[in-house]
């Protein structure tokens, strides 16, 4: 069975630092990985997705995020974070051809002023 | 990607009684799913509601006590049963736009808080 990882708890940056958020997933085939973002009272937006092809993938709201197959790791990156960025966010993994998502325990990001 | 909304938004409710959660989507989708986030928890799915058949419901969760309903095509309903101050969460809908690659839109959610 899949499985995700999110090291990160909670996460405290100021506005303008970059950010790295870690995503490390178990899965035994091609994954297919996506981020969300939840803002306080909201849903689930989609952030970024990886099918296949480049590795490297671009999303909403500047955010970038890079497959490595060797490190089974999808991690989210933002050259510089806003004071809306503050949200909790959440790495999933999809299982294919059972068709279900499975979920990190999310990082909750902090920006300072 | 489709534009989904459940109603409602929030409720707080009494112990023992039921809550049904709609979820609306704005165009015509196979797959839906509903979610559990407990408190400061991630993600749990409950079941997946296909049209036109019965609810695939996952381990811990059963129809009795989260019975549902998938009339057609853009619409699904969640009934939390029996309720208990435990079922505190946020309930969410989500749709399959994908099927390929299992990419899933979400609903906003709603809050329900159980006294």
């Amino acid at each position: 069975a899949q499985s995700v990882t999110q090291p990160d708890i909670h996460i405290t940056v100021s506005e303008g630092a970059s950010l790295e958020l870690r995503c490390n997933y178990s899965y035994g085939a091609t994954p297919y990985l996506f981020w969300y973002v939840q803002s306080p009272g909201q849903g689930l937006q989609l952030l970024l997705k990886y099918f296949s092809g480049d590795t490297l993938v671009q999303g909403i709201k500047g955010f970038e995020a890079e497959f490595k197959r060797s490190q089974s790791s999808f991690n989210l990156r933002k050259p510089s974070v806003h004071w809306s960025d503050a949200a909790e966010y959440f790495c999933a993994v999809g299982s294919g051809s059972a068709r279900q998502l499975t979920f990190g325990s999310g990082t909750q990001l902090t920006v300072l002023p | 990607s489709a534009v989904i909304s459940q109603k409602p938004s929030r409720d707080i409710c009494q112990r023992g009684t039921s809550l049904t959660i709609q979820c609306q989507v704005d165009s015509q989708v196979t797959m839906m799913f509903w979610y559990r986030q407990q408190p400061g928890q991630s993600l749990t799915l409950i079941a997946t509601a296909n049209q036109g058949s019965e609810a695939t419901y996952e381990s811990g969760f059963v129809i009795d006590k989260f019975p549902i309903s998938r009339p057609n095509l853009t619409f699904s309903t969640l009934t939390v049963s029996n309720m208990s101050p435990e079922d505190s969460s946020i309930y969410l809908c989500s749709v399959e736009e994908n099927r390929v690659y299992n990419e899933q839109f979400f609903g906003p959610g709603t809050r329900l808080t159980v006294l």
